[in-house]
């Protein structure tokens, strides 16, 4: 079975700050791809970064990027120059390739504060 | 209506009503899931139809009846539910057989069983 860890439930940081939130994983498959979704207050998810297992570059989405340590099974979020808009809570996620599941984190609340 | 769309957006329930969620995808896919979202767990998957038929039932009890007549559309029935199942119910989509397993989803029914 494969696990997904968010090992930090709530952070808070001041705005224009950099801040990372940490995931690490658990998975037998070599082939596999990582998600970080948002869900704002008003509940809708939304895709904000997704990693490929066999690319060794790292993500990167205008102020999101992700640090992918394969090895460590590790895969962080780090969202630079924070603004409001991002608090929200951040899941991190897991899908074998060619897998319809998705194996996802409890979440990190993130507060950005004015 | 674009994206995936979730009807009603709020219910409360008696433990021996029978209600139905509903939810529309605009997005061409023809793989739905239906999760669970409950507080500090990770969200649970449910079910999941790929070309209208059921391909995953995780163990939920028979209580949630799911039905999937076309590709657009996905309902969750729910009959004698308990106060545990009060939770946020969430829809998804994404391209079935894709490599990546995208899932877009929908704003959410939050469910209150009294």
């Amino acid at each position: 079975a494969q696990t997904v860890t968010q090992s930090q439930p709530e952070m808070s940081v001041q705005e224009a700050e950099t801040v990372t939130l940490s995931c690490t994983y658990d998975t037998s498959e070599s082939n596999y791809y990582l998600f970080w979704y948002k869900q704002p207050p008003s509940r809708q998810m939304i895709l904000v970064i997704r990693q490929e297992a066999y690319k060794q570059q790292n993500a990167t989405e205008n102020r999101f990027s992700v640090n992918f340590q394969k090895a460590a099974k590790s895969f962080s979020l780090k969202i630079s120059d924070s603004q409001l808009g991002d608090t929200a809570m951040y899941f991190c996620a897991l899908a074998n390739f060619g897998n319809e599941k998705l194996t996802f984190g409890t979440g990190t609340r993130l507060t950005i504060i004015p | 209506e674009t994206g995936v769309t979730q009807t009603p957006r709020h219910l409360v329930m008696g433990m021996t009503n029978k209600k139905s969620l509903k939810c529309e995808q605009h997005l061409g896919h023809n793989a739905m899931y239906w999760y669970k979202q409950s507080a500090k767990k990770p969200l649970e998957l449910m079910f999941v139809y790929n070309f209208k038929e059921q391909t995953e039932n995780n163990s939920v009890p028979s209580r949630f009846s799911p039905e999937c007549p076309n590709s657009s559309h996905l309902f969750l029935h729910l009959h004698t539910l308990q106060p545990e199942d009060s939770a946020l119910y969430l829809c998804a989509s994404s391209q079935a057989l894709a490599d990546d397993n995208e899932q877009f989803f929908g704003p959410g029914t939050r469910l209150t069983v009294l």
